[in-house]
């Protein structure tokens, strides 16, 4: 089952507004990921947040992560057309920090952001 | 530049009939993974390796094989396909440590296969 689930699934504003996108998960994890895809090519990593830190910002984007509520949200902020495009977010369990199983890697179902000119 | 590249990029095939999609990175990544991507289901992990000879299953290997022979190249083998293996594949690398400007724990997606199985 996945262990990151987004909402909402799919999000439509104008330029200029902010997205907010939600992320939870059910273990205790490592790491929190988000990533990106424009129609259907390869991911590309937006910001990592480590269990131990509770928001980080990369320009434009502002990613916050409730570790009691098992929970993650990433904002866009001024959001422009080029925006358009899937968000997932990634989780690194906890449980597999540092063992053999460091290489899993869980992916929710990911939010559809368009964003109207 | 740093990239992961697969191929082929697009492949129609027959039940049955093996195929390799390869991927390879040049990053010096210790981590590679491989993700199928089907409508409504996200990203799913078939393996990951985290190192030459080391592999581990992911959430949904069945009907796949990997091998993991040299740092830069981790093939993805379906021995039998099934038209239920028809998905968008990908792979990617990582690495847990900062290097070169990269961000520790960082994965880099290759373009993606398409893969359809008659």
């Amino acid at each position: 089952s996945q262990q990151g689930e987004e909402d909402p699934q799919a999000l439509s504003i104008q330029e200029g507004e902010n997205a907010t996108m939600n992320c939870s998960y059910k273990t205790s994890i490592n790491n929190l990921q988000w990533y990106r895809q424009n129609s259907g090519r390869g991911l590309v990593h937006l910001i990592l947040i480590r269990s131990n830190e509770r928001e980080k910002h990369s320009g434009r984007l502002r990613v916050t992560l409730d570790t009691s509520k098992k929970s993650s949200s990433l904002l866009i902020t001024a959001s422009r057309a080029a925006d358009t495009a899937s968000y997932f977010c990634a989780t690194r369990d906890e449980a597999n920090a540092g063992g053999t199983s460091y290489g899993k890697l869980t992916f929710g179902q990911g939010t559809i952001l368009t964003v109207h000119p | 530049e740093a990239q992961v590249t697969q191929n082929p990029r697009y492949l129609i095939t027959v039940t049955g009939k093996k195929l390799t999609v390869t991927c390879s990175q040049n990053m010096n990544h210790e981590y590679m993974s491989w993700y199928r991507q089907d409508p409504g289901l996200g990203l799913r992990q078939i393996y990951y390796s985290m190192n030459v000879e080391v592999t581990d299953k992911g959430d949904v290997p069945e009907g796949y094989k990997v091998s993991r022979k040299e740092k830069r190249n981790f093939p993805l083998i379906l021995e039998s396909p099934s038209p239920n293996q028809t998905s968008l594949y990908f792979c990617a690398s990582s690495s847990p440590f900062m290097s070169a400007g990269l961000a520790a724990d960082e994965q880099f997606f290759g373009p993606g296969t398409r893969l359809t199985v008659l």
